[in-house]
């Protein structure tokens, strides 16, 4: 069975910081992986994708793959009070379904 | 780029009615749309996956003459819940395919707000 793992949280960081997400999954066929933002009552949001090993920067985000450690991270630079919601990590094995097999999300709380 | 919309953004009606939900690809030409359904405090969960003019490919446990799915063209996707009861009454999110179908990189509609009565 296809697992995400995410540390629910909350995760508190003050404005101006670093905020570290972290994701883990067990299938190793896993070929996309993605970070939604999520904010309360609305559809999740797509942050960043990420394909291959190492890191792929947009704007204050930075996305983390190592296949090997089967773990992908979200980094956010000079977290905002904006930046508080739910992340969700996703992927997407490849075969079979479409179905994206999401994390159960990590709440940010970025405290100004 | 890669906007997705949905209308309405929220519904009420009474149980036995049928509810129709479209989803809409603004800037950018989805071969394959996906339904999903959210409930409160839950994960999101694939009810189908719609391709333009073909049948609905549905997950395992969503019942296709209840949802129905038409994608008659490559920027829309209709859901219809048909006889609608109280315990439909969820969050339906549409998402849309921006790139190569391998990646698989969906763009979420805003969702409609589905209250049965």
């Amino acid at each position: 069975q296809k697992e995400v793992e995410q540390n629910s949280g909350p995760l508190s960081v003050p404005e101006g910081a670093i905020a570290s997400l972290n994701c883990t999954y067990s299938d190793r066929g896993s070929q996309s992986f993605f970070w939604y933002r999520q904010y309360s009552g609305k559809s999740p949001e797509l942050i960043m994708s990420i394909y291959s090993n190492g890191d792929k920067e947009d704007g204050r985000f930075t996305a983390q793959l190592n296949k090997a450690s089967q773990y992908v991270s979200l980094l956010i630079r000079d977290s905002q009070p904006s930046d508080s919601a739910t992340y969700l990590c996703a992927l997407y094995s490849g075969a079979g379904s479409y179905q994206l097999t999401f994390g159960k999300g990590t709440k940010l709380s970025v405290i100004p | 780029g890669a906007v997705v919309s949905q209308h309405p953004s929220w519904v009420i009606c009474k149980s036995g009615t049928s509810v129709k939900i479209e989803c809409r690809s603004l800037d950018f030409q989805a071969t394959t749309m996906f339904w999903y359904r959210q409930f409160p405090k839950q994960s999101l969960m694939l009810m189908a996956t719609s391709n333009e003019g073909s049948k609905a490919t549905y997950e395992q446990g969503v019942e296709k003459d209840k949802f129905l799915i038409n994608h008659a063209s490559l920027t829309l996707s209709t859901l219809t819940v048909t006889s609608a009861h109280p315990e439909d009454s969820s969050f339906y999110i549409c998402s849309a395919g921006a790139g190569p179908l391998t990646y698989n990189e969906q763009f979420f509609g805003p969702g409609t707000r589905l209250t049965v009565l």
